[in-house]
């Protein structure tokens, strides 16, 4: 099965600047999708961004970007201009494309945005 | 976006009764919904993946006989916890996945066995 690493229990970020989470992850596929989910204190999991593995560019969505080394195995998110609702655990995620519909998360990363 | 509706919030019941949790996709329809626990300040665990007629598929260790699950429907997919137990108590939330190729996840249930 395949694995994903988040070696970041906890990160704290001051209000306004930037942070990065990491998270590594092993397959022997070569086609897949990466996922970053956001889980605030209410406890909904939320969906902040996707990378699907073929494409080379790195996904952007707002404030929110990844950077994303394919021959590294490594999809690190990058959050600017860090706003207090920033602050949430974070789960990185890996799906297959071809083999069925499973997503595999990592331990999560809890973000702590300091005003 | 895709909506997944999850309910109830939360549920408190004696041990020994049987809990039945729901999940909905609101807007579209979704082949495949998952099952999670949820233990504190810990990641999703999967319990089951369900395919729309089919019987669940159901991770190693987890009791097929104690969490029920059944898609009837491409909308609709429950989970029962029979003979509840304070063990039992956790957070189960649903995810469910149609033609997008992420997952959209339910509110979560918070269940409390007493």
């Amino acid at each position: 099965a395949q694995t994903v690493t988040q070696s970041q229990p906890e990160m704290s970020v001051q209000e306004a600047e930037t942070v990065t989470l990491s998270c590594t992850y092993d397959t022997s596929e070569s086609d897949y999708y990466l996922f970053w989910y956001k889980q605030p204190p209410s406890r909904q999991m939320i969906l902040v961004i996707r990378q699907e593995a073929y494409k080379q560019q790195n996904a952007t969505e707002n404030r929110f970007s990844v950077n994303f080394q394919k021959a590294a195995k490594s999809f690190s998110l990058k959050i600017s201009d860090s706003q207090l609702g920033d602050a949430a655990m974070y789960f990185c995620a890996y799906r297959s494309h071809n083999t069925g519909n499973q997503f595999y998360f990592g331990t999560g990363t809890s973000l702590t945005v300091i005003p | 976006g895709a909506v997944v509706s999850q309910h109830p919030s939360w549920v408190i019941c004696k041990s020994g009764t049987s809990v039945k949790i729901e999940c909905r996709s609101l807007d579209f329809q979704a082949t495949t919904m998952f099952w999670y626990r949820q233990f504190p300040k810990q990641s999703l665990m999967l319990m089951a993946t369900s395919n729309e007629g089919s019987k669940a598929t159901y991770e190693q260790g987890v009791e097929k006989d104690k969490f029920l699950i059944n898609h009837a429907s491409l909308t609709l997919s429950t989970l029962t916890v029979t003979s509840a137990h304070p063990e039992d108590s956790s957070f189960y939330i649903c995810s469910a996945r149609g033609q997008y190729k992420e997952a959209f996840f339910g509110q979560g249930t918070r269940l409390t066995v007493v």
